[in-house]
């Protein structure tokens, strides 16, 4: 089955730029979307189909997706950015979704 | 505003079964899928399946075939999941989600936004 390939963790003082990355066989083929997940929280997604963003999400957050990685930036990264990432696709092979691991930021 | 509200936690002993709704609003209810998904305590995401907005097709996870029901009322815009034979390792988050499906497949799709998350806990 396809798997998805996240760093376990990212950290980043307040005011850089915070850079996530998910990995996969060809993932610049498929449609990938991130999810962030504050403790205790349900996930919200914050970029869908590689780039766009959802109304009400910050245009600090920001996807790639390209070969076999794509990637999450939030520029401009503040305290209340520290959560869990998860990044997902759909796999058309076994006709259901893939998420990564989960990369949890840490805001220093 | 699109929401999903999800019924209260649970406890449940090994072997016997769970049913969590989630009610939806905001939204055309049959134009879209909903599908479950849950977090152990201190994992990650998993999916389980997905059920269309009219009842009529559903995607099963392979690791929950054989457990897992999920059904559409199309007249108060709820589903429902029950999972059977409960186990240890089936303690954790429980989520709904509003999916981008078509009548039979969800292809490509995204989850937004979710249900606030039900905690299941198989305990004896």
């Amino acid at each position: 089955s396809y798997v998805l390939t996240q760093p376990p963790s990212v950290s980043v003082a307040p005011g850089q730029t915070a850079r996530i990355t998910c990995g996969g066989d060809s993932i610049g083929r498929k449609s990938l979307h991130w999810y962030q997940q504050k403790p205790g929280q349900a996930p919200v997604l914050v970029v869908y189909d590689d780039k766009d963003r959802p109304s009400g999400i910050p245009e600090r957050f920001s996807g790639s997706n390209s070969g076999n990685t794509a990637t999450l930036a939030i520029s401009r990264v503040e305290g209340g950015d520290e959560a869990d990432y998860y990044c997902q696709v759909w796999d058309t092979s076994s006709d259901h979704p893939v998420f990564g691991g989960g990369t949890k930021l840490t805001v220093l | 505003q699109v929401k999903l509200v999800q019924s209260g936690d649970e406890v449940k002993k090994p072997g016997a079964s769970v049913k969590v709704s989630c009610k939806t609003s905001g939204y055309t209810f049959t134009r879209f899928g909903i599908s479950w998904l849950r977090q152990a305590p201190g994992q990650g995401l998993e999916w389980m399946g997905w059920i269309s907005g009219d009842d009529s097709y559903r995607g099963v996870g392979q690791r929950f075939q054989g457990r897992l029901s999920m059904t559409a009322d199309t007249s108060t815009s709820t589903a429902y999941m029950e999972l059977r034979s409960l186990r240890f390792d089936d303690t954790g988050v429980y989520f709904c989600a509003r999916g981008y499906c078509s009548s039979t497949s969800c292809s490509g799709s995204k989850f937004d936004p979710w249900g606030q998350g039900t905690l299941v806990t198989v305990s004896s």
